[in-house]
């Protein structure tokens, strides 16, 4: 059972480079969640699907873009990446109805240099 | 706005009982979360707990929501040095009849000496 699977696992960019960040769940979930974490800051969400077809901002959006290319694909796009944006990100998603935890991917670590 | 908070560091001696703390702002939060992070990896659910109750165990962790405090707080018997890892308290603001959106605290990092 893969779960959440998130590519690449490591990504080094120049300043100004694009990329785009993927992430998939065989669950056959609804939501899907992108966040990224810095070091005291916890995680904060970047941009959330609530379900196939529909994409929100979260608390950080600004300088990301995404894509809800299907119910199992999520991905994350920065078009000009900045050192700020250094961080590890993660992927997540849950299912809908009663009680649903979030499933998390083993993360994206992205310096920007 | 929402916010959970955290202390950002425990230390504690194999063998002893962990207690990590946790409140927590949004008092129509339906369910609080514990995760777990290991190094290198991803957050891992390790319990939760529904607004409505007051206590949850689940073999060696125990739960405690103190709704009236907004006071979460996590116990680990018996601490073992694989439990050192950064915990995380998260509460839900629910949209729809999903889980929703969680907001994370932001960590507890456990450290257990031998």
């Amino acid at each position: 059972n893969a779960g959440v699977t998130q590519t690449p696992k490591f990504q080094v960019l120049k300043t100004g480079q694009s990329m785009t960040l993927q992430c998939a769940q065989d669950m056959n979930h609804n939501s899907m969640y992108w966040y990224r974490q810095d070091p005291g800051m916890g995680l904060r969400l970047i941009y959330y699907s609530a379900s196939e077809g529909t994409t929100d901002k979260g608390e950080v959006p600004n300088g990301y873009n995404v894509s809800r290319l299907n119910k199992r694909e999520f991905s994350l796009r920065l078009e000009s990446a900045a050192p700020s944006q250094t961080s590890v990100y993660f992927c997540a998603s849950t299912g809908t109805g009663g009680h649903q935890p979030q499933h998390f991917g083993d993360g994206t670590r992205l310096s920007i240099l | 706005g929402e916010d959970v908070e955290q202390s950002l560091f425990l230390s504690v001696r194999e063998g002893d009982s962990s207690v990590i703390n946790c409140t927590y702002t949004d008092s129509s939060s339906t369910y609080l979360y514990w995760y777990k992070q290991e190094p290198g990896a991803g957050l891992q659910l390790l319990t939760y707990i529904f607004s409505n109750m007051d206590m949850k165990q689940d073999q060696r962790l125990t739960v405690l929501l103190n709704k009236k405090d907004k006071h979460l707080s996590l116990r680990i018997a018996d601490t073992q040095t694989g439990d050192s890892a950064i915990y995380f308290c998260a509460e839900s603001i629910g949209y729809g009849g999903s889980q929703g959106n969680l907001i994370f605290g932001k960590g507890t990092k456990l450290s257990v000496k031998p």
